[in-house]
């Protein structure tokens, strides 16, 4: 059965400071994909990346990175240079190539708050 | 381009009372899913289709509950009758099958329903 973790339920940081959320994932799929969503006060899920199981590259978007680890099944998200606007619920999530179709399996999100 | 859209907004009802909860998903998208979120189990998912034909549904927690998709273009997810520990944000996504695997879901605002 699939699982994922993300093991710190809430991170407090100063604006302008980096932070990692970690994300470690089960699963006894060879092809699977992962997500990362962000949910900010307002409510919404708004996806931020897809990534598949083949590719372990690291991507960066402006001040988002991801790492991509297979061989610790991780998948952690960094914002360098936080900001307050960054303060949101993220989720990490896994989906597994299977004959049901494309289901999530999200963690159970880590809360970040970043102060002014 | 609109995206998925979610009715009512907020809903607050009596113990007892029927609730319907209505999605309308993003145009040309072939797979819609039903979340719910509460602080005790995080994201659930309660249901999917797939071509408005639903594939699992082992989420829904009892037989109080229910979900159809007449249309592609429209789902409904029904409580009947309703218990104050469904008191939630139900959230609709949908996704697109695609030949490059598994896409990414695209969530509604939530329905934020309070049962007294």
């Amino acid at each position: 059965a699939q699982k994922v973790t993300q093991a710190q339920t809430e991170i407090s940081v100063v604006e302008k400071e980096d932070v990692t959320l970690d994300c470690v994932y089960e699963t006894r799929d060879t092809t699977y994909y992962l997500f990362w969503y962000k949910q900010p006060p307002s409510g919404e899920l708004v996806f931020l990346i897809r990534r598949n199981s083949f590719d372990e590259q690291n991507e960066i978007s402006g001040r988002y990175s991801w790492n991509f680890q297979k061989s610790t099944s991780s998948f952690n998200f960094t914002i360098t240079a936080s900001q307050v606007v960054d303060s949101a619920v993220y989720f990490c999530a896994l989906s597994e190539v299977n004959n049901a179709g494309n289901m999530l399996t999200f963690g159970g999100g880590t809360r970040l708050m970043v102060k002014p | 381009d609109a995206g998925v859209i979610q009715s009512p907004r907020h809903e607050v009802t009596e113990m007892g009372q029927e609730v319907t909860l209505r999605c309308k998903p993003i145009s040309g998208h072939d797979y819609l899913f039903w979340y719910r979120q509460t602080m005790m189990r995080g994201l659930e998912l309660l249901i999917y289709f797939n071509n408005n034909v639903p594939i699992d549904d082992s989420g829904m927690p009892e037989d109080r509950f229910s979900a159809k998709m007449p249309n592609a273009s429209f789902s409904t997810l029904k409580i009947q009758p309703s218990e104050p520990r469904d008191s939630a944000v139900y959230f609709c996504a949908s996704s697109v099958s695609g030949t490059s695997g598994y896409n990414e879901q695209f969530f509604g605002p939530g329905t934020r329903l309070t049962v007294l």
